[in-house]
């Protein structure tokens, strides 16, 4: 089974400075990695994703990834944050079904 | 498009009670998948259902059961229910089965139990 490790539990942030959230996974062979955000009391929006191709990926909201296969990272990046960007961020990898890092909230300060 | 629509939003139960929850797909999806949300396990797969069959299961007990009936639309039952299930339950629709990373998952909004 594979897994997902989200190394910051909590990122504080000022409004238009640089934000990334890391994310590790273990893997055994394909590897389809994920970003969703959560705004409070609300579902969870897909980001972006990785299936192939090219190790960057872009996403909505300027956000974007790069997945690292020797470092089995999948990081998510944005060089300039908005208010509107407090929620919480997860990663996920598909094995069958999404399995879920544990978190990162984001909370973006004036 | 319409999109995910789960009701209710907010659930207060008892222990020992059994709840239903209802999630509506986005018009044309053919699957549901249904995920927990709590504090301490984070979110957790529960199962799916793809043309009103279960297609995967995730590690909970017998207690949580679900349906999906012939319009895609999915039921999950919760039965004896115990204080650690207060949750947020999510659901999610798919074109085509979830399993296959191809088919995005769309979320709704989820339901509220708190159980006392």
């Amino acid at each position: 089974a594979q897994s997902v490790t989200q190394l910051d539990s909590q990122v504080p942030v000022f409004e238009e400075a640089p934000v990334e959230l890391r994310c590790n996974y273990s893997s055994s062979v394909s590897v389809y990695l994920f970003w969703y955000v959560q705004y409070p009391n609300q579902g969870l929006q897909l980001l972006l994703k990785y299936l192939s191709g090219s190790t960057l990926v872009k996403g909505i909201n300027g956000f974007e990834a790069e997945f690292n296969k020797s470092q089995t990272s999948f990081h998510l990046r944005k060089p300039s944050v908005h208010i509107s960007d407090t929620a919480e961020y997860f990663c996920a990898v598909n094995d069958y079904k999404l399995s879920f890092g544990a978190g990162t909230t984001v909370t973006v300060r004036a | 498009k319409a999109g995910v629509t789960q009701t209710p939003r907010y659930l207060i139960k008892t222990r020992g009670q059994q709840v239903t929850l209802s999630c509506s797909p986005i018009s044309g999806h053919r699957s549901v998948s249904w995920y927990q949300q709590t504090p301490g396990q984070g979110l957790q797969f529960l199962f799916e259902y793809f043309s009103e069959t279960q297609r995967n299961k995730g590690n909970f007990p017998g207690r949580f059961s679900g349906r999906q009936f012939s319009n895609s639309r999915s039921e999950m039952n919760v039965s004896t229910l115990e204080l650690g299930d207060s949750a947020l339950y999510l659901c999610a629709s798919s074109l085509g089965l979830a399993l296959s990373s191809y088919n995005e998952q769309f979320f709704g909004p989820g339901t509220r139990l708190t159980v006392l």
